[in-house]
């Protein structure tokens, strides 16, 4: 099994839905985080968490919000979708201890809004 | 704020050659470099993380470089094979803004 799992893999909606991306994982990290990924345009960091009580807005963090239910559990949702926001989502996570950034990603959610 | 470039944004080799992926950031400023690999309908595989205070990291055929004052890494594949067929990324850790900073990669193809 993987260590960080994203649900669904793909998911097609329509505009003005709500819809929630699922991300757990079994790594034990503290530090969790949701990207983005558009053609062209790179990864951009959406959220992230740094433990269960902290959330932070990344740098595209308008139109979404998030959840960190558990130390292993953080998802993300659109509160009324909207076509612009078609694109492949990413969670990850980091240690963060000791100074270890080093960054470990889910399989991906490709999200298309109709 | 940051910005990755990667050049060049594909790249065909013959099997066997050796090559090189470029990585270019603005901002000196980083905590450590990471190249991933992504493979179609797949995640990011992390290959290889350099502190700042490296100067360079290896594992197996790939040696990655970092020149943090010139603002470049390299990723240096040695003896391609069709397998190491994918998109390979580079992303920069900036602790201040506690993100990753990502280039938009290099797409590469390895013709048997």
């Amino acid at each position: 099994d993987a260590d960080v799992t994203q649900t669904p893999r793909n998911r097609i909606t329509k505009t003005g839905k709500r819809i929630m991306l699922e991300c757990s994982q079994t790594k034990g990290h503290d530090r969790m985080y949701w990207y983005r990924q558009d053609p062209g345009l790179g990864l951009r960091l959406i959220y992230y968490s740094f433990d269960v009580k902290d959330i932070n807005k990344g740098e595209i963090s308008d139109g979404y919000s998030v959840s960190r239910q558990a130390q292993a559990k953080f998802s993300l949702s659109l509160e009324s979708a909207i076509p612009n926001q078609t694109a492949l989502y990413f969670c990850a996570t980091s240690d963060g201890k000791k100074g270890n950034t080093e960054a470990f990603f889910g399989q991906g959610t490709r999200l298309t809004v109709v | 704020k940051q910005e990755v470039t990667q050049i060049p944004a594909a790249l065909s080799v013959p099997e066997g050659e050796n090559l090189v992926l470029n990585c270019s950031f603005t901002d000196s400023a980083i905590y450590n470099l990471q190249w991933f690999r992504q493979d179609p309908g797949k995640g990011l595989t992390s290959l290889l993380l350099i502190q700042s205070s490296q100067r360079e990291q290896t594992s197996g055929r790939l040696n990655a470089s970092l020149d943090k004052s010139s603002g470049r890494s390299t990723l240096y594949i040695a003896a391609s094979q069709p397998g190491d067929s994918a998109t390979y990324l580079c992303a920069v850790y900036e602790p201040g803004a506690n993100n990753l900073f990502f280039g938009t990669g290099t797409r590469l193809t390895v013709i048997p």
